[in-house]
C-alpha cells in the first residue's frame, strides 16, 4: 500500500491564481479529510468527507472547495489563492468516523505571493 | 467537541522518562483520547488511543483518570529522535467527524 499521496509536493502561486492539491488513499478508508498548518501552529481542519459524495466544512473552510467522486480521491481547490494561504496542506484518511487513528500524507508546501 | 489544553514545550535529556499532560475538562461520555507525534517536514503520526485507565504500547502508555478530564503520555527512556511535537486530541462522534489539533507539546530531547 501506498498509503496517503499527495501531490504536488511543493507549489508556488501567484495572488488570484487557482489550482487543485491532489491527495489519494488506497486503503478503502471512508473518511477524508484536508489540514493546514502555518508555522508553528498545530493542525487546522479545512474540510472532510465520510465518504464518496459526501463533504462538509471544517474549522477554515473559506477559500477552499472540495469533491469526493470516489472513494479513493478528495481533491482540495483553492479558487483564487491569497497571500493567507500559504501554509503547508496535509490530507489524512481513516476508516471509521470515530476511528482513532488517521493516517497523514507527506504534505504539501504552497507559497503565494 | 472538547478543547484540550497541553504545554507549549518541554525539555529533557536522553535516557528519562518523559511525562506530557493534556486538559480534556468538557470530554464526553463517547469521546477517546488520542495522541499524535509530528517530526519536522511530516505529518503527524498516531502514537497511542484510549478511553480510561491505562494503555501501553510499544511506544508510550497512556494514563487516564477515572473522571477523564485530563491524560498523560508516558515515552519510557526518551532518545534523541523523540525530539518532535506531540499532540493530544479528543475524537468522538459527537458532532461529526472534525478532529481539532491544538499547538501541541514542544519535545526537545537533548544529549
Amino acid at each position: 500500500n501506498a498509503g496517503v499521496t499527495q501531490t504536488p509536493k511543493f507549489q508556488v502561486l501567484k495572488t488570484g491564481q487557482s489550482m487543485t492539491l491532489q491527495c489519494a488513499q488506497d486503503m478503502n478508508h471512508e473518511y477524508m479529510s484536508w489540514y493546514r498548518q502555518d508555522p508553528g501552529m498545530g493542525l487546522r481542519l479545512i474540510h472532510y468527507s465520510v465518504g464518496a459524495g459526501i463533504t462538509d466544512q471544517g474549522e477554515v473552510p473559506n477559500g477552499y472547495n472540495v469533491s469526493r467522486s470516489t472513494t479513493e480521491d478528495f481533491p482540495l481547490r483553492l479558487l483564487s489563492a491569497a497571500p493567507s494561504q500559504t501554509s503547508v496542506y496535509f490530507c489524512a484518511s481513516s476508516y471509521s468516523m470515530s476511528a482513532y487513528e488517521q493516517y497523514f500524507g507527506p504534505g504539501t508546501r504552497l507559497t503565494v505571493t | 467537541l472538547a478543547k484540550t489544553t497541553q504545554p507549549i514545550s518541554m525539555d529533557s535529556y536522553e535516557g528519562q522518562e518523559v511525562n506530557i499532560t493534556c486538559s480534556h475538562n468538557n470530554i464526553a461520555t463517547n469521546d477517546y483520547i488520542t495522541w499524535y507525534q509530528q517530526f519536522p517536514s511530516q505529518g503527524p503520526r498516531f502514537i497511542i488511543q484510549g478511553y480510561k485507565t491505562k494503555v501501553t504500547n510499544e511506544v508510550a502508555s497512556l494514563f487516564i483518570p477515572a473522571d477523564r478530564k485530563s491524560s498523560t503520555l508516558s515515552l519510557p527512556r526518551v532518545s534523541l529522535s523523540d525530539t518532535a511535537v506531540y499532540y493530544c486530541l479528543v475524537i468522538g462522534n459527537t458532532g461529526g467527524f472534525k478532529t481539532i489539533f491544538g499547538a501541541g507539546t514542544r519535545l526537545f530531547v537533548k544529549a
